[in-house]
């Protein structure tokens, strides 16, 4: 049974352009998270996605944006990069109303932007 | 802002020592997660605790949820070196949908 797959593993960006991050949730997962996590901190929540709509945003700017398919798959796009962009990017997926019994995360994406 | 205080931030310990990692807040959580992640890989789940005062085992690992739902403990018997990684807590807040982490603790288990 796979997991969350995320991709890509690695990509190095320049300041000012834009990326675009994808998800597949563990199957039978309908829900995606998305989470930055920098450097020797924990993750922090940037937004949840279900049924194709945002179902709720962390303390992130409008730069960050994302979008959920009829699959459940997902994408964090990020826009205008900064050099703080940079960090592990985790998608995380769980069944909806079951989110206090845990998230599956993949990966991750590492971003670096130069 | 809801804020998670982890505790302590790294551990070296020798094999077969016992530890405790706290995680605290003044905010009350429906749901208190502890993963654990590996360098380069996203966090594994652990544990779930839902219930004040629950108690949780898992092998030589038990996890604790305070009465108020607002603190959390995780107890490693006689560790090894296998144990070593980053821990992770994580609250989920009442009516939200978001994880709330904890800044981890660092855990090196020495042969």
């Amino acid at each position: 049974d796979a997991g969350v797959t995320q991709s890509p593993t690695h990509l190095i960006k320049t300041r000012g352009q834009q990326v675009t991050l994808r998800c597949s949730p563990k199957s039978g997962h309908d829900t995606v998270s998305w989470y930055q996590q920098a450097l020797g901190q924990g993750p922090q929540f940037i937004f949840q996605y279900y049924e194709e709509e945002e179902r709720q945003r962390g303390n992130f700017p409008d730069r960050f944006s994302g979008h959920q398919f009829p699959n459940y798959s997902s994408e964090l796009n990020v826009n205008a990069l900064l050099l703080g962009d940079s960090a592990l990017y985790l998608c995380a997926s769980s069944l909806v109303g079951q989110e206090a019994y845990g998230y599956t995360f993949g990966s991750g994406t590492r971003l670096t932007v130069v | 802002t809801q804020l998670l205080e982890q505790s302590p931030q790294f551990l070296s310990i020798q094999e077969g020592e016992n530890l405790t990692v706290y995680c605290n807040s003044s905010s009350v959580f429906s749901s208190l997660q502890w993963y654990r992640q590996e360098p380069g890989e996203g966090p594994v789940l652990l544990v779930t605790v839902v219930t004040g005062g629950e108690v949780k085992k898992l092998k030589r690992l038990t996890f604790q949820f305070g009465d108020a739902r607002k603190d959390s403990s995780l107890h490693i018997t006689a560790a090894q070196p296998g144990d070593t990684g980053l821990y992770l807590c994580a609250g989920e807040p009442d009516s939200s949908y978001k994880l709330i982490f904890g800044s981890g603790t660092r855990l090196l288990v020495r042969p």
